[in-house]
């Protein structure tokens, strides 16, 4: 069964400041998607970024870009010149390509992020 | 604009009372799903639908039930059977892919507490 670990439950940047939130992941499938999720304090979860696990390059979303390791399994987070509207949780997800019942969202534990100004 | 309805916002249930909670979508998305949330342990699927007239369990069905008679709607009930209640329901609705590259949409979350 696949697994998501965010190792950090909570991590603080200064505004405009750089923060990186790390995410690892265990699976036997070479094809898959992982995805990042904002949880502001209204609760309601927003896409940030997904990666598909046949590409390469990295993802970029304006100042959101990932670092994202195959061979690793690893999928962080880098949030460039940070600013308050940031302070969220942050959730890892992974999805599998293959369908049935393991098309579902694998979420992990969370990080909370505190923007300092 | 589109998006995803959840109602109550917050719901309180009685010992042995059954509830329901309302998740509403106009994205027309084939796909949808429900969603617990505990602090600590991230979200966990309860369940699943992909198509009308069809569900399937996730990972902590037990004490929970669904119906899906229309593509807009997903009730979630849960059942006296579900010793534990309180926590934070998400619903999430995504187009039909056969490659699963569509991400999920989510509502703002129904909150349950025991009275």
């Amino acid at each position: 069964a696949q697994t998501v670990t965010q190792s950090q439950p909570e991590m603080s940047v200064q505004e405009a400041e750089t923060v990186t939130l790390s995410c690892t992941y265990d699976t036997s499938e070479s094809d898959y998607y992982l995805f990042w999720y904002k949880q502001p304090p209204s609760r309601q979860m927003i896409l940030v970024i997904r990666q598909e696990a046949y590409k390469q390059q990295n993802a970029t979303e304006n100042r959101f870009s990932v670092n994202f390791q195959k061979a690793a399994k690893s999928f962080s987070l880098k949030i460039s010149d940070s600013q308050l509207g940031d302070a969220a949780m942050y959730f890892c997800a992974y999805r599998s390509a293959r369908g049935g019942a393991t098309n579902k969202l694998i979420f992990g534990t969370g990080t909370l992020l505190a923007v300092q100004p | 604009d589109g998006g995803i309805t959840q109602s109550p916002k917050y719901l309180f249930r009685k010992e042995g009372q059954n509830v329901t909670l309302s998740c509403e979508q106009n994205l027309n998305h084939d796909a949808m799903y429900w969603y617990r949330q505990d602090p600590g342990q991230g979200l966990r699927l309860i369940y699943y639908s992909q198509i009308v007239n069809d569900f399937q369990k996730g990972d902590i069905a037990e004490g929970y039930s669904v119906s899906r008679e229309k593509k807009e709607s997903f009730p979630l009930t849960v059942t006296s059977a579900q010793k534990n209640p309180t926590a934070f329901y998400l619903c999430a609705s995504s187009p039909w892919d056969s490659t699963f590259n569509q991400p999920q949409h989510f509502g703002d979350g129904t909150r349950l507490s025991i009275l």
